[in-house]
């Protein structure tokens, strides 16, 4: 299965909003509302951010939202913060028992 | 709260298995989906399966040599990799849940002679 699609790298200024894309196709993002987000800063592990497309686990900031539009995922960082410098993945059930990942954005906070 | 603890050797040959165990403390391995995901240097994640109430599922491209196993006395879930080459060079994590809500620290496994 292919990795769903990213942008390389996104960024912005403190206090402004970024929003990262995650393509992927009917058979995954288009059709299942189980995308995730991750973020991972460098030498540690992914840590969930956003589940089943716009759900916030407990303790993590309102600044990170989630939504979905066909097969395009996307997430929306708001009054963006240097903690916020990482790199993040999106994730998507693919069915058949299957899950596939973004090919990761690496955010830059100026 | 969960802990997840992923522990192996770091150095495998060429041609060999891979083998790694993730124990889990703070709560019970039984009411979960249990999956291993790993990350090449400097590249993104990939998935490689998942074990639920014993059944395990594997990535369409690792499912030939991979196998997923849960020790549910010693809260353990075991990961084997058979004929490993040098593109199985990874951070190795696993995770809980459909929604990978926690996850280990992860290990880094080389594959070299």
């Amino acid at each position: 299965q292919s990795a769903l699609t990213q942008p390389p790298s996104a960024s912005g200024s403190p206090g402004q909003s970024v929003t990262i894309s995650c393509t992927g196709t009917s058979a995954d993002v288009g059709n299942y509302n189980y995308v995730s987000w991750y973020q991972q800063h460098p030498g540690k592990a992914p840590k969930l951010i956003i589940y089943e497309v716009n759900k916030r686990p407990s303790g993590v900031p309102d600044r990170f939202s989630g939504s979905k539009s066909d097969n395009t995922a996307s997430l929306t960082v708001s009054g963006l913060q240097a903690e916020d410098e990482a790199d993040y993945f999106c994730s998507s059930y693919a069915g058949s028992n299957n899950y596939v990942f973004g090919s990761g954005t690496k955010v830059s906070v100026l | 709260q969960v802990q997840l603890q992923e522990s192996g050797p770091g150095l495998v040959k060429p041609s060999e298995t891979l083998s790694l165990t993730c124990t889990v403390s703070g709560g019970s391995i039984g009411s979960y989906y249990w999956s291993w995901i790993r990350q090449p240097p400097g590249r993104g994640l990939e998935w490689i399966g998942y074990i639920y109430s014993g059944r395990a599922k594997y990535s369409p491209s690792l499912k030939s040599r991979v196998t997923i196993s849960v020790d549910m006395s010693k809260n353990e879930v075991s990961l084997r990799l058979t004929s490993v080459n040098a593109t199985d060079t990874a951070v190795y994590y696993c995770a809980r849940g459909w929604s990978f809500d926690h996850w280990g620290q992860g290990t880094l496994v080389a594959v070299s002679s």
